[in-house]
């Protein structure tokens, strides 16, 4: 069974950056899965943030990639977020997830099976 | 790319059925067959119940389907039971190595 850990980082100041950690177990991070983010503002809908591969191939929302960098670390069967000069816009409950995907050339991303907790991330100073 | 279109809220009694649409473009809904359907009751995470717009993965009822015309999708519950109470969010492979969720839907067993 696949099981997904995050960080918790709680609160992150603005300007700052939030980084946060998925701690992968019951599963290799290095099989021939995509793994991603999604964030979900306090009362509001689900947005997806990024996917990577673990050849480090990435994915990212085109509003968010300015911002964003997803990494992955087969070493340590885990992969991390980090959401550079953050505001209060970007508080939201984070998840990591699993993702099916299938490329060849293009990526076509397909959906997400296994989820993390999820962690609220309030950024206020 | 915008999130695709779905319904603020939807509504049945126990017994009944619900459908919830999801509506997009051309670029992502209607260009692809990778539309999944998610659950989400308060507090926890979401739950994939519709993949590749037919789908059901292991274990979800059948009383959950989905099915695609044109641009909108659709999430049809039928036998609404208590515990369907929740939301729903679609969402699409938007190309260009893109993904998009929906605006998700309140599902209320009356």
């Amino acid at each position: 069974q696949v099981q997904l850990q995050m960080s918790d980082p709680g609160q992150v100041k603005p300007s700052e950056t939030l980084s946060l950690t998925c701690a992968v177990s019951g599963y290799s991070i290095t099989s021939p899965y995509y793994w991603g983010w999604i964030r979900q503002p306090p009362g509001k809908g689900l947005e997806w943030i990024g996917t990577i591969y673990q050849s480090g191939s990435t994915y990212y929302n085109p509003s968010l990639k300015s911002r964003v960098i997803i990494s992955v670390d087969t070493s340590k069967n885990h992969f991390s977020l980090k959401l550079r000069s953050v505001t209060a816009a970007d508080t939201a409950v984070y998840y990591c997830a699993r993702m099916m995907a299938y490329c060849n050339g293009d990526c076509f991303l397909d959906y997400f099976d296994y989820w993390g907790q999820g962690t609220l991330v309030t950024v206020s100073s | 790319q915008s999130a695709l279109t779905q319904p603020p809220s939807a509504s049945g009694s126990p017994g009944q059925s619900v459908t919830i649409s999801c509506t997009g473009t051309s670029s992502d809904v209607g260009g692809y067959n990778y539309v999944s359907w998610y659950q989400q009751h308060p507090g926890k995470a979401p739950k994939v119940i519709i993949y590749d717009v037919t789908k059901r993965p292991s274990g979800v009822p059948d009383r959950f389907s989905g099915s695609k015309s044109g641009n909108t999708a659709s999430l049809t519950v039928s036998g609404l039971q208590a515990e369907d109470e929740a939301d729903y969010y679609c969402s699409s492979y938007a190309g260009s190595n893109n993904f998009v969720f929906g605006t998700g839907t309140k599902v209320t067993v009356l």
